[in-house]
Protein backbone atom coordinates (compact mmCIF):
# COMPACT_ATOMS: atom_id res chain seq x y z
CA UNK A 1 0.00 0.00 0.00
CA UNK A 2 0.76 3.52 -0.12
CA UNK A 3 3.51 4.65 2.54
CA UNK A 4 3.49 8.47 4.06
CA UNK A 5 4.49 10.87 1.24
CA UNK A 6 5.60 14.70 1.30
CA UNK A 7 5.44 17.16 -0.92
CA UNK A 8 7.76 19.19 -2.49
CA UNK A 9 10.19 16.90 -1.68
CA UNK A 10 12.81 19.86 -2.46
CA UNK A 11 11.78 23.23 -1.28
CA UNK A 12 14.34 26.59 -2.23
CA UNK A 13 13.26 30.01 -0.32
CA UNK A 14 14.62 33.34 -0.07
CA UNK A 15 15.35 34.61 2.95
CA UNK A 16 12.11 36.02 4.70
CA UNK A 17 9.63 33.82 2.34
CA UNK A 18 6.91 31.69 3.99
CA UNK A 19 6.61 28.31 2.74
CA UNK A 20 4.28 25.05 3.50
CA UNK A 21 5.36 21.55 3.74
CA UNK A 22 2.96 18.96 3.00
CA UNK A 23 2.41 15.41 4.45
CA UNK A 24 -0.12 12.71 3.32
CA UNK A 25 0.22 10.49 5.92
CA UNK A 26 -0.84 6.46 6.18
CA UNK A 27 -4.78 6.10 5.53
CA UNK A 28 -6.23 5.62 9.08
CA UNK A 29 -3.23 6.24 11.03
CA UNK A 30 -4.23 8.49 14.05
CA UNK A 31 -0.86 9.73 14.95
CA UNK A 32 1.11 12.17 12.98
CA UNK A 33 4.13 13.62 13.80
CA UNK A 34 6.92 16.35 12.24
CA UNK A 35 10.30 16.34 12.40
CA UNK A 36 13.80 18.34 11.33
CA UNK A 37 16.54 16.58 10.60
CA UNK A 38 20.06 19.11 10.57
CA UNK A 39 22.74 17.66 8.08
CA UNK A 40 24.63 15.10 9.86
CA UNK A 41 22.36 14.94 12.92
CA UNK A 42 19.26 13.07 13.77
CA UNK A 43 15.88 13.80 13.13
CA UNK A 44 14.42 16.02 16.40
CA UNK A 45 11.27 16.02 17.20
CA UNK A 46 8.62 19.41 16.48
CA UNK A 47 5.18 18.70 17.15
CA UNK A 48 2.75 15.31 17.01
CA UNK A 49 -1.03 15.43 16.01
CA UNK A 50 -3.07 12.60 17.46
CA UNK A 51 -6.26 13.35 14.84
CA UNK A 52 -6.65 16.50 14.25
CA UNK A 53 -5.81 17.40 18.47
CA UNK A 54 -2.16 19.22 18.49
CA UNK A 55 -1.07 17.32 21.51
CA UNK A 56 2.55 18.57 21.56
CA UNK A 57 4.35 21.42 19.83
CA UNK A 58 6.99 21.52 22.47
CA UNK A 59 9.69 21.26 19.78
CA UNK A 60 8.46 24.09 17.76
CA UNK A 61 12.05 26.05 17.46
CA UNK A 62 10.09 29.46 17.42
CA UNK A 63 6.81 31.06 16.99
CA UNK A 64 7.59 31.41 13.28
CA UNK A 65 6.68 27.52 12.83
CA UNK A 66 3.46 26.55 12.67
CA UNK A 67 1.40 22.99 12.95
CA UNK A 68 -2.01 21.51 11.67
CA UNK A 69 -3.83 18.81 10.64
CA UNK A 70 -7.58 20.39 10.22
CA UNK A 71 -9.54 16.93 9.41
CA UNK A 72 -7.34 14.81 11.07
CA UNK A 73 -5.69 13.65 7.82
CA UNK A 74 -3.69 15.54 5.72
CA UNK A 75 -0.94 18.10 8.15
CA UNK A 76 0.78 21.27 6.75
CA UNK A 77 4.00 22.46 8.40
CA UNK A 78 4.25 26.46 7.88
CA UNK A 79 7.54 27.98 8.13
CA UNK A 80 6.99 32.38 8.10
CA UNK A 81 9.78 34.75 7.58
CA UNK A 82 12.32 31.69 7.13
CA UNK A 83 15.75 31.99 8.00
CA UNK A 84 19.36 30.35 7.01
CA UNK A 85 19.06 27.81 10.37
CA UNK A 86 15.29 26.55 8.68
CA UNK A 87 17.51 25.02 6.32
CA UNK A 88 17.04 21.29 6.73
CA UNK A 89 15.02 18.15 6.03
CA UNK A 90 11.72 18.06 7.60
CA UNK A 91 10.60 14.31 8.22
CA UNK A 92 6.70 13.60 9.07
CA UNK A 93 5.92 10.38 10.22
CA UNK A 94 2.36 8.60 10.78
CA UNK A 95 1.79 6.01 13.31
CA UNK A 96 -1.47 3.75 13.13
CA UNK A 97 -2.08 4.72 16.62
CA UNK A 98 -1.04 6.66 20.30
CA UNK A 99 0.75 4.20 22.17
CA UNK A 100 4.64 3.80 22.93
CA UNK A 101 6.28 1.16 21.22
CA UNK A 102 4.68 1.92 18.03
CA UNK A 103 6.57 2.00 14.76
CA UNK A 104 6.64 5.47 13.24
CA UNK A 105 6.73 5.18 9.23
CA UNK A 106 8.47 8.24 7.65
CA UNK A 107 8.00 9.94 4.54
CA UNK A 108 10.76 10.77 2.18
CA UNK A 109 11.05 14.50 4.00
CA UNK A 110 10.93 17.66 2.26
CA UNK A 111 14.59 19.59 1.81
CA UNK A 112 13.98 22.97 2.60
CA UNK A 113 17.37 25.24 1.79
CA UNK A 114 17.07 29.00 2.60
CA UNK A 115 19.87 31.61 1.03
CA UNK B 1 13.70 12.90 30.42
CA UNK B 2 15.14 10.23 27.27
CA UNK B 3 18.16 10.93 25.45
CA UNK B 4 20.16 8.75 22.89
CA UNK B 5 23.75 8.12 22.23
CA UNK B 6 25.54 6.64 19.47
CA UNK B 7 29.09 6.20 19.57
CA UNK B 8 31.18 6.42 16.24
CA UNK B 9 29.33 8.79 13.32
CA UNK B 10 31.38 6.58 10.89
CA UNK B 11 31.80 2.84 10.81
CA UNK B 12 34.09 0.66 8.15
CA UNK B 13 33.78 -3.05 7.95
CA UNK B 14 34.90 -5.41 5.00
CA UNK B 15 32.03 -7.25 3.22
CA UNK B 16 31.15 -10.71 5.36
CA UNK B 17 32.56 -9.06 8.96
CA UNK B 18 30.55 -8.62 11.75
CA UNK B 19 28.48 -5.20 12.35
CA UNK B 20 28.20 -3.48 15.81
CA UNK B 21 27.02 -0.48 16.30
CA UNK B 22 26.50 1.20 19.17
CA UNK B 23 23.89 2.79 21.28
CA UNK B 24 23.27 4.14 25.03
CA UNK B 25 20.49 5.69 26.27
CA UNK B 26 19.38 7.41 29.72
CA UNK B 27 15.63 6.96 31.05
CA UNK B 28 14.15 7.35 33.78
CA UNK B 29 11.37 4.81 33.28
CA UNK B 30 11.44 1.65 31.05
CA UNK B 31 12.38 2.80 27.41
CA UNK B 32 10.75 1.88 23.70
CA UNK B 33 13.95 1.37 21.79
CA UNK B 34 14.42 1.19 17.68
CA UNK B 35 16.32 1.23 15.09
CA UNK B 36 15.96 2.80 12.05
CA UNK B 37 18.63 2.59 8.39
CA UNK B 38 17.91 6.21 6.41
CA UNK B 39 19.38 5.11 2.27
CA UNK B 40 20.32 8.43 0.52
CA UNK B 41 17.49 10.47 -0.41
CA UNK B 42 14.93 7.87 1.32
CA UNK B 43 12.42 8.37 4.38
CA UNK B 44 13.64 6.13 7.50
CA UNK B 45 12.84 2.71 7.51
CA UNK B 46 12.34 0.41 10.79
CA UNK B 47 14.91 -2.45 11.11
CA UNK B 48 13.86 -3.20 14.96
CA UNK B 49 12.12 -2.66 17.96
CA UNK B 50 12.19 -2.96 21.28
CA UNK B 51 9.06 -2.73 24.33
CA UNK B 52 8.95 -5.57 26.50
CA UNK B 53 9.75 -8.95 26.87
CA UNK B 54 12.77 -10.80 25.30
CA UNK B 55 15.78 -8.43 25.43
CA UNK B 56 17.16 -10.10 21.90
CA UNK B 57 15.22 -8.57 19.32
CA UNK B 58 15.22 -9.89 15.75
CA UNK B 59 14.82 -7.53 12.85
CA UNK B 60 14.94 -7.28 9.26
CA UNK B 61 17.86 -8.00 6.95
CA UNK B 62 19.55 -10.17 9.47
CA UNK B 63 20.00 -7.53 12.11
CA UNK B 64 19.46 -8.00 16.09
CA UNK B 65 19.66 -6.28 18.77
CA UNK B 66 19.91 -7.00 22.53
CA UNK B 67 18.36 -4.83 25.18
CA UNK B 68 21.12 -4.47 28.34
CA UNK B 69 19.19 -3.01 31.00
CA UNK B 70 22.06 -3.12 33.59
CA UNK B 71 24.45 -1.22 30.73
CA UNK B 72 22.03 1.31 29.26
CA UNK B 73 22.84 -0.02 25.92
CA UNK B 74 21.01 -1.53 22.65
CA UNK B 75 23.66 -2.37 19.92
CA UNK B 76 22.89 -3.57 16.68
CA UNK B 77 24.74 -6.40 15.34
CA UNK B 78 24.31 -8.22 11.84
CA UNK B 79 26.87 -11.37 11.79
CA UNK B 80 27.67 -11.08 8.06
CA UNK B 81 28.00 -7.24 6.33
CA UNK B 82 26.73 -6.95 2.52
CA UNK B 83 27.59 -4.08 0.38
CA UNK B 84 23.77 -3.03 0.59
CA UNK B 85 23.79 -2.32 4.10
CA UNK B 86 25.72 0.56 3.85
CA UNK B 87 23.41 3.44 4.88
CA UNK B 88 22.67 5.86 7.87
CA UNK B 89 22.12 3.84 10.99
CA UNK B 90 19.66 5.86 14.13
CA UNK B 91 19.01 4.87 17.59
CA UNK B 92 15.89 5.98 19.01
CA UNK B 93 13.77 5.57 21.68
CA UNK B 94 10.80 7.01 24.06
CA UNK B 95 9.99 6.63 27.35
CA UNK B 96 7.30 7.67 29.84
CA UNK B 97 4.14 9.61 28.78
CA UNK B 98 6.17 10.79 25.57
CA UNK B 99 4.94 9.73 21.95
CA UNK B 100 7.69 11.23 19.92
CA UNK B 101 11.29 9.85 19.44
CA UNK B 102 14.38 11.31 20.64
CA UNK B 103 17.35 10.08 18.07
CA UNK B 104 21.12 9.42 18.07
CA UNK B 105 22.98 11.64 15.88
CA UNK B 106 23.74 8.53 13.84
CA UNK B 107 26.23 6.10 12.35
CA UNK B 108 26.92 5.85 8.61
CA UNK B 109 27.74 2.68 8.31
CA UNK B 110 30.66 2.05 5.12
CA UNK B 111 30.58 -1.64 3.95
CA UNK B 112 34.26 -2.07 2.00
CA UNK B 113 34.74 -4.76 -1.11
Amino acid sequence: GAGVSQSPRYKVAKRGQDVALRCDPISGHVSLFWYQQALGQGPEFLTYFQNEAQLDKSGLPSDRFFAERPEGSVSTLKIQRTQQEDSAVYLCASSPRLAGGDEQFFGPGTRLTVL
Amino acid sequence: AQSVTQLGSHVSVSEGALVLLRCNYSSSVPPYLFWYVQYPNQGLQLLLKYTTGATLVKGINGFEAEFKKSETSFHLTKPSAHMSDAAEYFCAGSSGSARQLTFGSGTQLTVLP
